[in-house]
């Protein structure tokens, strides 16, 4: 057990709906990554967050979006869905904002989206 | 762009040693990492290698980095059941706000006989 949570654990969505995951991320930790992972594109960084601040912008579409809160807990927000968006979507985070490798990055579970 | 390959798929007998390799191409990368991931898990770091550095060895685990060749590779000696899993290759880059972004392979299926 890593000690980041994610939920749901599983989606079932339809396309053009909107949905958003939700991420906890260890206690302590301040840093907040989103990743998709898919058959076509493998694992793919989409943005982190460094107490409540955008630090970093991956592959993330301009659908998708993310926060996170004061209380450090971080949501990505995907919206117009299409059939391509259905991965498995993991959160990470870090005590600071990755001055890897001490500060290495815990994943969580993952939430698994389906769009049909 | 960066892009980190792997191979797809590894089989080899418990007891056995394995190796799994990676190639990238960014050569400003710093560090380069070995993830674990079991089914239904998430990634687990296992060990990585800083950038001017050949060689780390931590227990079971050797990584061999040639650098001018831009090639990696994970040995896990005397090869476990346990050991079965997606292993993925990232190579980490920093970006202009100086955090340090992994870019992944595609992951390596290690498969493990008895």
């Amino acid at each position: 057990d890593s000690g980041v949570t994610q939920t749901p654990k599983h989606l079932i969505t339809a396309t053009g709906q909107r949905v958003t995951l939700r991420c906890s991320p260890r206690s302590g930790d301040l840093s907040v990554y989103w990743y998709q992972q898919s058959l076509d594109q493998g694992l793919q960084f989409l943005i982190q967050y460094y107490n409540g601040e955008e630090r970093a912008k991956g592959n993330i579409l301009e659908r998708f979006s993310a926060q996170q809160f004061p209380d450090l807990h971080s949501e990505l927000n995907l919206s117009s869905l299409e059939l391509g968006d259905s991965a498995l979507y993991f959160c990470a985070s870090s005590v600071e904002f990755g001055a890897a490798p001490q500060e290495t990055q815990y994943f969580g579970p993952g939430t698994r989206l389906l769009v049909l | 762009g960066e892009d980190v390959e792997q191979s797809l798929f590894l089989s080899v007998r418990e007891g056995d040693s394995s190796v799994i390799n990676c190639t990238y191409t960014d050569s400003s990368s710093t560090y380069l990492y070995w993830y674990k991931q079991e089914p239904g898990a998430g990634l687990q770091l296992l060990t990585y290698i800083f950038s001017n550095m050949d060689m780390k060895q931590d227990q079971r685990l050797t990584v061999l980095l040639n650098k001018k060749d831009k090639h990696l590779s994970l040995r896990i000696a005397d090869t476990q059941t346990g050991d079965s899993a997606i292993y993925f290759c990232a190579e980490i880059v920093i970006s202009s706000g100086g955090s340090y972004i992994p870019t992944f392979g595609r992951g390596t299926s290690l498969i493990v006989h008895p």
